[in-house]
């Protein structure tokens, strides 16, 4: 079964700062990964998709990379703002499978 | 821009009580997922479906679970008795087909409280 861990929970950071969140995964076998941000007590609204075959996407002050022979993505938040304050969750979806795992999330909390 | 829809908001029942979530997908998706979220644990994936029946579902996916696409637009989830331990936020996802390029959209979620 596939087991996904993000790291740090939580990150607190001054405004302006860049900033790295890690997502690791322990079957490699993937189909894609997404990232999403989850407001509090809210749905979650999709970042990045990047396919088994990318190394990264991109969108806007937002960069996702993905390492999938060592089990691992990272989204970059560049130029951080308080609006970023949200946790962000990474979900897996393995080779040949319609489901989806996710992780716990990173909290993340941007101070003016 | 469309989006995934879901009734109601927040639901309260009682213990062995049947409750009906329901989700609207985005018009021209072909995949339907639900997930539930119990407080500060993770999203877990319940079910999914395509072609009017179930491709995948979860160890919790049990026989007081059931899914239904009565119409050409809504997709529900059906708890037949439930459980203190169904409290839980519940998202409806869908996908427009099953190729890597294809993002999940979630609904906004449905709060079930069972007393």
């Amino acid at each position: 079964k596939q087991e996904v861990t993000q790291i740090p929970a939580a990150l607190s950071v001054p405004e302006g700062e860049n900033l790295v969140l890690n997502c690791s995964f322990t079957d490699s076998a993937i189909y894609n990964l997404q990232w999403f941000r989850q407001d509090p007590g809210k749905g979650l609204t999709s970042l990045l998709l990047i396919q088994s075959s990318q190394r990264e996407q991109t969108s806007g002050r937002l960069n996702a990379s993905l390492d999938k022979s060592s089990g691992r993505s990272t989204l970059y938040i560049a130029a951080s703002q308080p609006g970023d304050s949200a946790t962000y969750l990474c979900a897996v979806r393995p080779g040949n499978f319609n489901k989806f795992y996710f992780g716990s999330g990173t909290k993340l909390n941007v101070k003016p | 821009e469309p989006e995934v829809t879901q009734t109601p908001s927040h639901q309260v029942t009682q213990m062995g009580q049947e409750v009906i979530l329901r989700c609207v997908p985005i018009s021209n998706h072909l995949y339907f997922y639900w997930y539930r979220q119990i407080l500060g644990q993770k999203v877990e994936f319940l079910v999914s479906f395509y072609n009017n029946e179930i491709s995948e579902k979860s160890e919790i996916f049990d026989d007081q679970f059931s899914v239904e696409r009565p119409d050409g637009s809504n997709f529900t989830l059906k708890i037949r008795s439930t459980k203190l331990e169904d409290s839980a936020m519940y998202f409806c996802a869908s996908i427009q087909e099953a190729s890597g390029y294809n993002e999940q959209f979630f609904g906004p979620g449905t709060r079930l409280t069972v007393l």
